[in-house]
């Protein structure tokens, strides 16, 4: 079984770019999940997943923000128009049932 | 929305003495997970537990959801067992609401 995966591990960009991260939750989970964590602070909720619908969207996404996980498989979240503050780590999980299975992240650095 | 609290912030242990770090919460949770962070970002998953006591090798944990506290315990610590551990409780609603974390440095 392998764990949850996510692609690219590491994003420098320019501010005003556009940025594309992807994460492959563990198979038969059909939740999957994405947190923001910014230096010294933990993880906070983005949004969530059960299947392919998208449940609950925090307030924290703004409309820059856009996140979809087609046919209930992988999933991609995308920043339209970045901004130095975006910079941080972009973590997935994924869940059968309470526990929350967590991947390596995606370290964005915006300059 | 749900107050997860941990203390103590940063924790300095000698290799092979023993630890307490506590999560105090706010409110009834459906969910309560330990995480531990590696140097390089990955949240290691330490302990699902909502309630009771569980133990895995050198670190066991308690919940008391009545009283809401967990206890996270580090027994014979080892260098490795440095970084950040972390609270996250789940208020019936898939989200998980994480604490500031406990930076532990354990030093040979």
């Amino acid at each position: 079984d392998t764990g949850v995966s996510q692609d690219p591990r590491h994003k420098i960009t320019k501010r005003g770019q556009n940025v594309t991260f992807r994460c492959d939750p563990i198979s038969e989970h059909n939740r999957l999940y994405w947190y923001r964590q910014t230096l010294g602070q933990g993880p906070e909720f983005l949004t969530y997943f059960q299947n392919e619908a998208q449940l609950e969207k925090s307030r924290l996404l703004s409309d820059r923000f856009s996140a979809e996980r087609p046919k209930g498989s992988f999933s991609t979240l995308e920043i339209q128009r970045t901004e130095q503050g975006d910079s941080a780590m972009y973590l997935c999980a994924s869940s059968r049932s309470d526990e929350q299975f967590f991947g390596p992240g995606t370290r964005l650095t915006v300059l | 929305g749900i107050q997860v609290e941990q203390s103590p912030p940063d924790l300095i242990l000698q290799e092979g003495a023993n630890s307490t770090l506590r999560c105090n919460f706010s409110d009834s949770v459906n969910n309560l997970q330990w995480f531990h962070q590696n140097p390089w970002g990955q949240l290691i998953n330490l302990f699902y537990i909502p309630s009771g006591t569980k133990q895995n090798g050198r670190l066991s944990a308690t919940t008391v959801a009545t009283e809401r506290y967990s206890l996270l315990y580090i027994s014979s610590s080892q260098t490795t067992d440095s970084g950040v551990y972390f609270c996250a409780v789940e208020l019936y609603d898939y989200k998980l609401s994480f604490g500031a974390g406990t930076t532990v440095t354990v030093r040979a």
